[in-house]
C-alpha cells in the first residue's frame, strides 16, 4: 500500500517564476493538506481539500493556489515565486476516521533562486 | 485552534526515559492533543493521540492530567533513532480541523550514546 506521494522531491526556480507540485493521497484518503517548512520551522497550513474544493485556508497569499482532482490527489500552485518561498512542502492525507492521524508525504524542496 | 508550548531542546543518552510535557492551556473541550515525531527532510509521522488519562501504544505513552492544560509524552528506553523533532498539536476532530494542524517550533530530542 503505497503511502503519501509527492513530486517533484526536489526544484530550483528563479523569483517571479511559477511552481506546480503534485500529491497522491495514501489509498483510501479522500482529503488533502499542503503544508510549508521554511528550514529549521514547523510546518505551517496553507490550506486543505475535501471534494475537490478547499475548505480551510492558512495565512498565506494568494499566490498559492490548488486543486484537488476526481481521483483525490492535489495540486499546489506558486506564483510570482519570492525568494521567501523556498521551502519543504508538504502534503498531508487523511480518510475518513475522525483522528489527528495525518499521514505525509516526503516533500518537495523548493529552492528559489 | 489552541496554542501549545514545548520545550526547545531536550538531550538525553541511548536507554533512558525522555519526557517532553506541552502546555496547551486554551485547549477546548473538544480538542484532542496528537504528537508527531520528523527526522530531518521527511514528513512528519504521527506517535500517538489522546484525549484524557493515559494512552499507551507501541512506541510512546501519552499522560493527560485532569484540566488538560497539559500532556506529556513519554519515550520508553530512547535509541539513537529516537533523535528527531517532536511536535504537540491540539485539535478537534471533523474534516475542517484535523487537516489544518497548527505546529509550533517542536521539540529537538538528542540521544547520544
Amino acid at each position: 500500500d503505497a503511502g503519501v506521494t509527492q513530486s517533484p522531491t526536489h526544484l530550483i526556480k528563479t523569483r517571479g517564476q511559477q511552481v506546480t507540485l503534485r500529491c497522491s493521497p495514501k489509498s483510501g484518503h479522500d482529503t488533502v493538506s499542503w503544508y510549508q517548512q521554511a528550514l529549521g520551522q514547523g510546518p505551517q497550513f496553507i490550506f486543505q481539500y475535501y471534494e475537490e474544493e478547499e475548505r480551510q485556508r492558512g495565512n498565506f497569499p494568494d499566490r498559492f493556489s490548488g486543486h484537488q482532482f476526481p481521483n483525490y490527489s492535489s495540486e499546489l500552485n506558486v506564483n510570482a515565486l519570492l525568494l521567501g518561498d523556498s521551502a519543504l512542502y508538504l502534503c498531508a492525507s487523511r480518510g475518513a476516521s475522525n483522528t489527528g492521524e495525518l499521514f505525509f508525504g516526503e516533500g518537495s524542496r523548493l529552492t528559489v533562486l | 485552534l489552541a496554542k501549545t508550548t514545548q520545550p526547545i531542546s531536550m538531550d538525553s543518552y541511548e536507554g533512558q526515559e525522555v519526557n517532553i510535557t506541552c502546555s496547551h492551556n486554551n485547549i477546548a473541550t473538544n480538542d484532542y492533543i496528537t504528537w508527531y515525531q520528523q527526522f530531518p527532510s521527511q514528513g512528519p509521522r504521527f506517535i500517538i493521540q489522546g484525549y484524557k488519562t493515559k494512552v499507551t501504544n507501541e512506541v510512546a505513552s501519552l499522560f493527560i492530567p485532569a484540566d488538560r492544560k497539559s500532556s506529556t509524552l513519554s519515550l520508553p528506553r530512547v535509541s539513537l533513532s529516537d533523535t528527531a523533532v517532536y511536535y504537540c498539536l491540539v485539535g478537534s476532530g471533523g474534516t475542517d480541523s484535523w487537516g489544518k494542524f497548527q505546529f509550533g517550533a517542536g521539540t529537538q530530542v538528542v540521544v547520544t550514546p
